[in-house]
């Protein structure tokens, strides 16, 4: 049974460039989250989506937006990219039926802006 | 809102050596708690967790116990040992799978 698997792992961008990452949900899972973690400090919550649609949103600019398939994979998208976005971007899902559920995580992509 | 708090860092044990790291938080009503484990390089693990008041979980010899009168999550193991060294979040869920707020995380060095 595979976890969670994120795409791609490493990316380099140039400030003001767009970026997509990608991330499949472990089998069974419907509800899928992003976070950022900085360097040095905790992840951050980015938003959820659940049914293809955004549910939840954390204190993030519009500039960061995202979508769910039908088969619950997900995109991230990140718009104008600033020196300040670099970052793990880690995906989570987790099944939505019960508040106390597990959420797992993906090994994430690493994304530095230069 | 929800916040999460640990002991700042870094921690440096000897192998064999007794750990404890704090965690509190700040949430109304009774969230889930979690720790994770962040091994270099690698995304979080989820290593133990506890859903309602004086749970207490338990994984790979550590434990924490959910204590709602203070508030507290603290991660302990009575022996650790060189492979444990990693960073440790402490993390809270409320009424919303998924969503997580986690502290700052605490990185933990265990020397032979």
């Amino acid at each position: 049974d595979a976890g969670v698997t994120q795409s791609p792992t490493h990316l380099i961008k140039t400030r003001g460039q767009q970026v997509t990452l990608r991330c499949s949900p472990k089998s069974g899972h419907d509800t899928v989250s992003w976070y950022q973690q900085a360097l040095g400090q905790g992840p951050q919550f980015i938003f959820q989506y659940y049914e293809e649609e955004e549910r939840q949103r954390g204190n993030f600019p519009d500039r960061f937006s995202g979508h769910q398939f039908p088969n619950y994979s997900s995109e991230l998208n990140v718009n104008a990219l600033l020196l300040g976005d670099s970052a793990l971007y880690l995906c989570a899902s987790s099944r939505s039926d019960r508040a106390g559920n597990t959420i797992y995580f993906g090994e994430g992509s690493w994304l530095t802006v230069v | 809102g929800n916040s999460v708090t640990q002991m700042e860092g870094p921690v440096t044990l000897s192998e064999e050596a007794f750990l404890t790291i704090n965690c509190t938080y700040t949430a109304t009503g009774y969230p889930s708690l979690f720790w994770y484990v962040q091994y270099p390089g690698e995304g979080l693990q989820l290593l133990l967790k506890a859903t309602k008041a004086d749970d207490k979980g338990s994984n790979k010899g550590f434990e924490a116990t959910y204590r709602k009168e203070t508030t507290s999550f603290h991660l302990e193991k009575g022996s650790v040992q060189v492979s444990d060294s990693a960073v440790y979040f402490c993390a809270l869920s409320q009424n919303a799978p998924g969503k997580s707020t986690f502290g700052d995380g605490t990185t933990l060095t265990v020397k032979p």
